[in-house]
């Protein structure tokens, strides 16, 4: 089994650009797609990203999505930042045992 | 549109069962996999099984093997969730999901149910 790192938090303000960054502890980022979900106070996860940089309709393209082997990572990037992005954010990717991971989640606060 | 609703949950001593179920509406039920995931209070999220279209393959995290159940009835299009020998580290929010396969997002969300394993 492997792990999915995230920054306990990060902030900025409105307009500027967030990056999350999601670190596999083992085996290869590109092994497996990676998701990523937005789940706002109170409310149920629902995906911003999927299959590392894919965009389900209705998410707007503030929302971007890739990997990079070279670190191991993925990443989450929240361009021109708005007050609604406030949330907490999860990676997620498949094991090849059957079990799914969950990134330990990150929060961002728009300042 | 699709929709997803989790009913079941409750408070519950320890050792005790409960079971939870997901009603699904909007979409063909019977050609997607069906995840319960779970939220402990103020904590992340962690995965808990998931069963395919058909129900005969399931997989479960290692916390709850031996303890949960995963099952659909897709004539109700409706997945279960038998949970036994509750612990109190089984408390959270339980979530279901739908995926289209076995890499894929977990793509729609339902609200949740509540269960608190309390003595």
């Amino acid at each position: 089994n492997f792990m999915l790192t995230q920054p306990h938090s990060v902030s900025e303000s409105p307009g500027k650009t967030v990056t999350i960054s999601c670190t596999r502890s083992s085996g290869s980022i590109a092994s497996h797609y990676v998701q990523w979900y937005q789940q706002r106070p109170g409310s149920a996860p629902t995906t911003v990203i999927y299959d590392n940089d894919q965009r389900p309709s209705g998410v707007p393209d503030r929302f971007s999505g890739s990997i990079d082997s070279s670190s191991n990572s993925a990443s989450l990037t929240i361009s021109g930042l708005k007050t609604e992005d406030e949330a907490d954010y999860f990676c997620q990717s498949y094991d090849s045992n059957n079990s799914y991971v969950f990134g330990t989640g990150t929060k961002v606060t728009v300042l | 549109q699709v929709q997803l609703v989790e009913s079941g949950g409750g408070v519950v001593q320890p050792g005790r069962s409960l079971r939870l179920s997901c009603v699904v509406s909007g979409f063909t039920f019977s050609s997607y996999g069906m995840h319960w995931v779970r939220q402990a209070p103020g904590k992340g999220l962690e995965w808990v099984a998931v069963v395919w279209y058909d129900g005969r393959i399931k997989y479960y995290a290692d916390s709850v093997k031996g303890r949960f159940s995963i099952s659909r009835d897709n004539s109700k299009n409706t997945v279960y969730l038998q949970m036994s020998s509750l612990r109190a580290e089984d408390t959270g929010v339980y979530y279901c999901a739908t995926t289209g396969g076995p890499s894929g997002p977990m793509d729609v969300w339902g609200r949740g149910t509540t269960v608190i394993v309390s003595s």
